[in-house]
């Protein structure tokens, strides 16, 4: 199994500040016949199942505000939150889909500093 | 929109077997774009994917190791739904058990979660 591993754990920013959150992969997840990354974000608030902000690693959902961005390639991936905003305070996941089974990253709480 | 409504109980024994449905609006379960999914959430494990059900053609299945030898997923084309059937379950199985389409990028729409209690 691909083990997915976050950091950090909690991550406090103050309101307008920039959030970043770091998610590394056991083994790559890029398929190299598409040249995609086989990596997906996800927020999550309490008494919420997840919601999809990013997949294919950098490729924002449909309604998802462009504060957030997903970068990164093969092993190493990065969630931004640019200007954090009250609301976006909650739990995001990274999570990859290369290979079954899928499995997700241990969780990074971001609060309000 | 899609949406995916969850039924099932919450609360069960040692021994029993989990039974939630998973009712699909907006998308065909028979579909050939989407895979239909299980996930289960709690402290100890987080967030764990147990398996999926998906057509091409013909219909195939995927389980996660873990529970491989006591879960079933299965697609009802005629009330546009899927469900899962996990047997024999232990306070270890206590989590809130998600169900969740994946289209070709990630797991894009979730059911609202059902918490699953096991306790004698």
């Amino acid at each position: 199994d691909i083990v997915m591993t976050q950091s950090p754990d909690p991550l406090a920013v103050s309101l307008g500040e920039r959030a970043t959150i770091s998610c590394k992969s056991s083994q790559s997840v890029l398929y190299s016949s598409n040249n995609k990354d086989y990596l997906a974000w996800y927020q999550q608030k309490p008494g919420q199942p997840p919601k999809l902000l990013i997949y294919w690693a950098s490729t924002r959902e449909s309604g998802v505000p462009d504060r957030f961005s997903g970068s990164g390639s093969g092993t190493d991936f990065t969630l931004t939150i640019s200007n954090l905003q009250a609301e976006d305070v909650a739990v995001y996941y990274c999570q990859q889909y290369y290979s079954i089974p899928w499995t997700f990253g241990q969780g990074t709480k971001v609060e309000i500093k | 929109q899609v949406q995916l409504q969850q039924s099932g109980p919450g609360l069960m024994k040692p021994s029993q077997t989990l039974s939630l449905t998973c009712a699909i609006s907006g998308d065909s379960v028979s579909g050939n774009s989407a895979s239909w999914n299980w996930i289960r959430q709690s402290p100890s494990r987080g967030l764990e994917w147990l398996g999926r059900t998906y057509y091409r053609s013909k219909w195939y299945n995927d389980y996660a190791v873990s529970v491989k030898s006591r879960i079933t997923i299965n697609p009802d084309t005629s009330k546009n739904q899927f469900s899962l059937q996990l047997n024999s379950v232990t306070p270890e199985d206590t989590a809130v058990y998600y169900c969740a389409r994946k289209t070709q990028g990630a797991l894009d729409i979730w059911g609202q979660g059902t918490m699953v209690t096991v306790s004698s």
